[in-house]
């Protein structure tokens, strides 16, 4: 069964620190990652995709298919990233996102 | 218009009344979903309907009818519901072309559901 699991509930630093949030997932098939973010009263939108390779406001994230791993990274966090950041994975080819429960990221001033 | 509208943006309800949940798109997107969030919860999906027919039903329980009456447009029309059904129900789209890596789904603001 296809599972994502983002183990902090809340990610807390201070302006200007680097920010890591994880994203495990477990799957044997072919998956898509992506990561998903809410600001406060926002709908929810992408961030970013793996396949695409991309940094999206600073953000970028490797497929680590060894570790099975798709950690969302920024060198320096803005106050303007405390979001609810959920990390979703996809079957190649098929529709259905599965999330994770989502890290709520704070950036401090 | 880039957006997925949904209506109403707040509803509630007695578990004896029908009411109806309403989405719209004009993106030309051919597939459309239905999820619902609970309080500090994920998104979990409900319903796809592809093309305008249902593809997937995630073994919903049949007090949620989906309806797709155009590729614009998407239904939920709710029956006898339960106060554990509250929750924020999220409509999305894309573009459905499977197979694709870059079918992103573009998601609704949501309506809040409130079962008494």
């Amino acid at each position: 069964a296809q599972r994502v699991t983002q183990p902090e509930k809340l990610l807390s630093v201070f302006k200007g620190a680097p920010v890591e949030l994880k994203c495990n997932y477990s799957y044997s098939g072919s998956p898509e990652l992506f990561w998903y973010v809410q600001y406060s009263r926002q709908r929810l939108q992408l961030l970013l995709r793996h396949i695409s390779r991309e940094s999206i406001k600073g953000f970028t994230a490797d497929l680590n298919k060894g570790e099975t791993s798709f950690h969302l990274k920024k060198p320096f966090a803005q106050e303007e990233d405390s979001a609810m950041y959920y990390c979703a994975l996809r079957d190649t080819g098929f529709q259905k996102l599965v999330f994770g429960t989502g890290t709520r990221l704070l950036v401090s001033p | 218009d880039t957006e997925v509208t949904q209506t109403p943006k707040h509803l509630v309800m007695g578990m004896t009344n029908k009411k109806s949940l309403k989405c719209e798109q004009h993106m030309g997107h051919r597939a459309m979903y239905w999820y619902k969030q609970k309080a500090k919860k994920p998104p979990e999906l409900m319903f796809v309907y592809s093309y305008e027919k249902l593809s997937i039903n995630e073994s919903v329980p049949s007090r949620f009818s989906p309806e797709c009456p155009n590729s614009s447009l998407l239904n939920l029309h709710l029956h006898a519901l339960q106060p554990e059904d509250s929750a924020l129900y999220l409509c999305a789209s894309s573009q459905d072309r499977a197979g694709a890596q870059d079918d992103e789904q573009f998601f609704g603001p949501g309506t809040r559901l409130t079962v008494l």
